[in-house]
């Protein structure tokens, strides 16, 4: 399983645009990156998973260079209900990974 | 749609006690089941998967075990609960064909004293 690196903490104001990297230098041909967004008390809940290039959805965008060595979670005009930890996950996609490997990910703390 | 239930919300039990934790998922069928822990702030640590009825993977060796007695009930259980297993258990589906999206239910804090 690649390994997964990204920020402990980061603070934005609301009406900012948040990116969010994370490294993962030994991502293998067949793995997809995947972001998951958990508040306190409640499970972690998919935001967007990518493979290359960019993915866009109603949430969020995520950013992937040709190299795949990083990805970055862009959260446009963030908001107070934004604050939460965001977890970056590489796995090999489609049936068969089933291990998901959460890290502490990013505590993102939005301020008013 | 999907939805995935877990009960109870809370627990507190002694050192020693049983434990039983069950999740349950509607919508859809032949789910892959998941349990996870997550300590006081840490991350998620996959405890058990199963890919069908009667089916359960351990990821980590431990006083726990998990079964699946229906297509889409997962049960976490132990005989003797110990201080470090408290946490926050979370119960996740997945369809077969995506085990990397995984859709988490509300989760059980519980709390050995």
């Amino acid at each position: 399983l690649a390994k997964t690196t990204q920020p402990i903490s980061m603070d934005s104001y609301e009406g900012q645009e948040v990116n969010i990297t994370c490294s993962h230098n030994n991502i293998a041909t067949n793995d997809y990156i995947t972001w998951y967004q958990q508040f306190p008390s409640q499970g972690p809940r998919f935001i967007i998973q990518g493979y290359k290039t960019k993915v866009t959805n109603e949430v969020a965008s995520l950013f992937i260079p040709a190299d795949r060595k990083s990805s970055t979670l862009s959260l446009p005009r963030v908001s107070l209900s934004d604050t939460a930890v965001y977890y970056c996950l590489v796995g090999r996609g489609g049936a068969g990974s089933y291990q998901l490997t959460f890290g502490k990910g990013t505590k993102l703390s939005v301020i008013p | 749609s999907q939805t995935i239930h877990q009960w109870p919300a809370t627990l507190v039990q002694p050192v020693g006690s049983p434990l039983s934790l069950e999740c349950t998922v509607e919508g859809t069928s032949n789910p892959n089941l998941y349990w996870y822990r997550q300590a006081a702030g840490r991350g998620l640590q996959l405890l058990f998967y199963s890919v069908g009825i009667g089916q359960i993977s351990s990821e980590v060796p431990q006083n726990l075990s998990a079964s699946r007695p229906q297509d889409r009930q997962f049960i976490l259980s132990s005989k003797k609960l110990l201080l470090s297993d408290s946490g926050f258990y979370l119960c996740a589906w997945s369809s077969l064909a995506d085990t990397d999206t995984q859709y988490f239910g509300p989760g059980t804090r519980l709390t050995v004293l």
